[in-house]
């Protein structure tokens, strides 16, 4: 298996919704991202985790909440989201985060509106 | 900081070479990646070459690095209408902890 899964595809939710955005890997990975993009933009780094430990937050908002129950998922928690956070939402993973030389492998993403 | 800079568009005939070119500003960059972009889709990577090679070539793909100008390349031979896509260049470095820094996509169009 060479893919990283992400679900749900598409999500609509409200500023005061809580919702959830999961991505799954079993390639053995120990490293897994999330990016933001935004349209016409690049990938945004917001979380690394290396070996299930949180390893970088880039001065990410409280109101994303990352988590990685175990070396295979990762999950991104929502709440009180802004409109603005409306965007394209990545995970990727690599063997682990100190020999990228193989690059990510990306999944297909979260499209998130927030209304 | 880290910066990588690429054109924003390029237009080529079904048939003909496309080349996308890079810059990027860190010297201790150890690994460039070439990603893929669809619409609608996740990034996929399509090649990478580490930083004491100077080409790289795959099927239609060949990558060429000028380390000295800091300057990276993607030639797409024998271009298809299916090679329309955002093609982002992407740079790592274990300044900052391996952290990939991306450019910010070349959206390749071709005619058919």
């Amino acid at each position: 298996d060479t893919e990283v899964t992400q679900t749900p595809k598409h999500l609509v939710m409200g500023m005061t919704n809580k919702k959830s955005l999961k991505c799954e890997q079993h390639m053995g990975h120990r490293a897994m991202y999330w990016y933001k993009q935004k349209a016409k933009k690049p990938p945004e780094l917001m979380f690394v985790y290396s070996y299930e430990k949180l390893s970088i937050n880039e001065s990410v908002p409280s109101r994303f909440s990352p988590e990685c129950p175990n070396s295979s998922l990762l999950n991104l928690h929502l709440h009180a989201l802004q409109p603005e956070d409306s965007a394209l939402y990545l995970c990727a993973s690599s063997q682990d985060f100190l020999s990228v030389g193989y690059g990510y492998t990306f999944g297909s993403g979260t499209r998130l509106t927030v209304v | 900081g880290e910066d990588v800079e690429q054109s924003l568009f390029l237009s080529v005939r079904e048939g003909d070479s496309s080349v996308i070119n890079c810059t990027y500003t860190d010297s201790s960059s150890t690994y460039l990646y070439w990603y893929k972009q669809e619409p609608g889709a996740g990034l996929q990577l399509l090649t990478y070459i580490f930083s004491n090679m100077d080409m790289k070539q795959d099927q239609r793909l060949t990558v060429l690095l000028n380390k000295k100008d800091k300057h990276l390349s993607l030639r797409i031979a024998d271009t298809q209408t299916g090679d329309s896509a955002i093609y982002f260049c992407a740079e790592s470095s274990n300044t900052g902890g391996f952290k990939t820094i991306f450019g910010a996509g070349t959206r390749l169009f071709v005619k058919a």
